[in-house]
């Protein structure tokens, strides 16, 4: 089934502790990218990736880092996170056109993390 | 810079009845339009797209919606709601990125 693996689903960590939000896609697609939802804001990009080894900040950068060593896995990275750093996450990858248009995401079924 | 507003926050409907939902963008030249839709607990499924020709486009679960360049508007429709329906639709534009409006939670009464 082709799908988008976000792992985990739920997570409760204490501020600065690092950690990974893995991401997995099993579509060949090129475009990966890291979404944040939060209520009234609809969903903000935090990076995004056209290809391996090739990543870009979105609007909402901040606290975070990510990787793209294989096409399939785009984990995101909170070095030290912090409670505004609370949010709902979803990865997204979607396949790669001439033009560079996103052809429509495939969504995961995203991470809910609290930073106490 | 591009931007989408999503005028209603919430809306109710009863079951049966017709559907409209709200969607107005900013960009320059003609852009990329989407609707999805996320119901409680899951990611964003995508309903449809408009990239170019026919402005009345047809998506999954018999939703359709209507580009209007004049207007700057791509507003989602459906003829009659079912229960199901109930979930969050989101709005996004693609000029040179992808760009989610803030969302319009559906509610269906029976």
């Amino acid at each position: 089934e082709a799908q988008v693996t976000q792992n985990p689903r739920y997570l409760i960590t204490v501020t600065g502790k690092k950690l990974t939000v893995t991401c997995s896609q099993n579509m060949n697609h090129e475009y990966m990218s890291w979404y944040r939802q939060d209520p009234g804001l609809g969903l903000r990009q935090i990076y995004y990736s056209m290809n391996v080894e090739v990543t870009d900040k979105g609007d909402v950068p901040e606290g975070y880092k990510v990787s793209r060593k294989e096409k399939r896995n785009f984990p995101l990275i909170l070095e030290s996170p912090s409670p505004n750093q609370t949010s709902l996450y979803f990865c997204a990858s979607s396949p790669k056109t001439g033009h560079g248009v996103n052809y429509g995401y495939t969504f995961g079924s995203g991470t809910r993390l609290t930073v106490v | 810079a591009q931007s989408v507003t999503q005028p209603d926050i919430h809306i109710t409907v009863s079951e049966g009845a017709s559907l409209e939902l709200r969607c107005n963008y900013s960009y320059g030249a003609t852009p990329y339009l989407f609707w999805y839709v996320q119901s409680p607990g899951q990611g964003l499924q995508l309903l449809l797209k408009y990239f170019s020709g026919d402005t009345l486009v047809q998506g999954i679960k018999g939703f359709e919606a209507e580009f209007k360049r004049s207007q700057s508007s791509f507003n989602l429709r459906k003829p009659s709601v079912h229960w199901s329906d109930a979930a969050e639709y989101f709005c996004a534009v693609h000029g040179n990125k992808l760009v989610f409006g803030a969302g319009t939670i559906l509610r269906v009464k029976s």
